[in-house]
């Protein structure tokens, strides 16, 4: 079974340019999540959708940042302008959440890291 | 403020002995917990959880302890092999945050060093 795929794996950019990041979760899971980790810091959650809508996304700095799951399978994450802070890892993670709180296991991609000049 | 705290940035084991990766948590919200491990330039990978109504859960080589009038878990790892040198993420998550309900909130990450 394939996993989450990410895509780009690196990318370099100069400041206030736009940057798109895209992720496609494990075939059938219904939840997907974008989590920004910095250097030396653990993953924090960005946002959360449940199918094509967003229901959490109260970490998303919605100055710059945007992002969509239309079909409810594939995501983009956007950011326009770029700005030298933004350099960090962007995680995608999936999970098939059918009510059972007792497992919430969180598939994770390999990540794209971005490095803003 | 840190939620989930990872104290021991590294540690280094000799193969074949105990690793011992500890995590404390500040939020008595929290009711579920997880271990994942990360290898360079790859995502994390679940490796072990505990719900809040037990204090021990095994899996092989790996056992998860949760300790939570100390709010404290800790993660054992039996023998220690070199390709068990990883960081290792502690996560926590909670049924009542409302709309965040599955949101994992992690430590900053343990990295561990099995000597060969």
């Amino acid at each position: 079974e394939a996993g989450v795929v990410q895509s780009p794996r690196y990318k370099i950019i100069e400041k206030k340019q736009p940057v798109a990041f895209w992720c496609n979760p494990i075939s059938g899971h219904n939840t997907l999540y974008w989590y920004l980790q910095n250097l030396g810091q653990g993953p924090e959650l960005l946002i959360r959708y449940e199918n094509e809508e967003a229901v959490d996304d109260s970490q998303l700095p919605k100055d710059r940042f945007s992002a969509e799951r239309l079909k409810g399978v594939d995501s983009t994450l956007k950011i326009q302008p770029a700005e030298l802070g933004d350099s960090a890892v962007y995680l995608c993670a999936s999970s098939l959440d059918a009510g059972d709180r007792a497992y919430n296991e969180q598939f994770f991609g390999p990540g794209t890291r971005l490095t803003v000049l | 403020d840190q939620q989930v705290k990872q104290n021991s940035p590294s540690l280094s084991v000799q193969e074949g002995r105990i690793s011992i990766l500890n995590c404390d948590y500040t939020n008595s919200m929290f009711d579920y917990f997880l271990w994942y491990k990360k290898y360079p330039a790859e995502g994390p990978t679940f490796l072990i959880s505990i719900s809040s109504i037990k204090d021990k859960n095994e899996d092989g080589r790996f056992t998860v302890f949760l300790n939570k009038s100390a709010k404290h878990l800790s993660l054992h790892i039996v023998p220690s092999q070199p390709g068990d040198s990883a960081v290792y993420f502690c996560a926590a998550s909670s049924a009542y945050s409302g709309a965040g309900s599955y949101q994992l909130t992690f430590g900053k990450g343990t990295k561990l060093s099995v000597i060969p």
